[in-house]
């Protein structure tokens, strides 16, 4: 099956730090991959969408200047949290789609100190 | 716009019940339907789908229908196990590359 990967699977940073989140399809090509934001025991919100080449598409309410998304290979995305902030700690998880499906990578739990 | 609607949780069940969480939506068209599980710390898998009305869905003893003149897909599982217990969010979407769009999920607890 279509197996997508995100790395760090968990990570702890200085308030004003930078972080880098990676999405990686492991065994297909995703054109188009999400981010999504998931606050403790609440729903998935859609942060961006990400297509390969171009410049994401934010959902309202989104900083794209704080949440930079870079989608340079059909394999990989990455979200930047710039100068980080407690309130930006969450759950963040991206998906990869293909043939009318999405796949998820196993989340990424960012903790700002 | 689309929207998708679950129960509000948590439900609570002892082992071996009859689980049913309610999942209706609202969309133009005929989208796709799914059920996600998420399990503690964990991202989302996806449990079960269908593409078309009447179409049922199954997995690990799970099933679903889409209801098309209900707008519905329910999950259901005819016996629960303790490690039934997770966060199951329903979802649609309409083609490929649009996005998803989450009900609020609901929480299963089971006891043994």
């Amino acid at each position: 099956g279509a197996v997508v990967s995100q790395h760090p699977s968990w990570v702890i940073c200085k308030s004003g730090t930078s972080v880098k989140i990676e999405c990686r399809s492991l065994d297909f090509q995703a054109t188009t991959m999400f981010w999504y934001r998931q606050f403790p025991k609440q729903s998935l919100m859609l942060m961006a969408t990400s297509n390969e080449g171009s410049k994401a598409t934010y959902e309202q309410g989104v900083e794209k200047d704080k949440f930079l998304i870079n989608h340079a290979s059909l394999t990989l995305s990455t979200l930047t949290v710039t100068s980080a902030h407690p309130e930006d700690s969450s759950f963040y998880i991206c998906s990869a789609s293909v043939h009318n499906e999405q796949f998820f990578g196993p989340g990424t739990r960012l903790t700002v100190l | 716009g689309n929207s998708v609607t679950q129960m509000e949780g948590p439900v609570t069940l002892s082992e071996e019940a009859f689980l049913t969480i309610n999942c209706t939506y609202t969309a133009t068209g005929y989208p796709s339907l799914f059920w996600y599980v998420q399990y503690p710390g964990e991202g989302l898998q996806l449990l079960l789908k269908a593409t078309k009305a009447d179409d049922k869905g199954s997995n690990k003893g799970f099933e679903a229908t889409y209801r098309k003149e209900t707008t519905s897909f329910h999950l259901e599982k005819g016996s629960v196990q303790v490690s039934d217990s997770a966060v199951y969010f329903c979802a649609l979407i309409y083609n490929a590359g649009n996005m998803l769009t989450f009900g609020g999920g609901t929480r299963l607890m089971v006891k043994p």
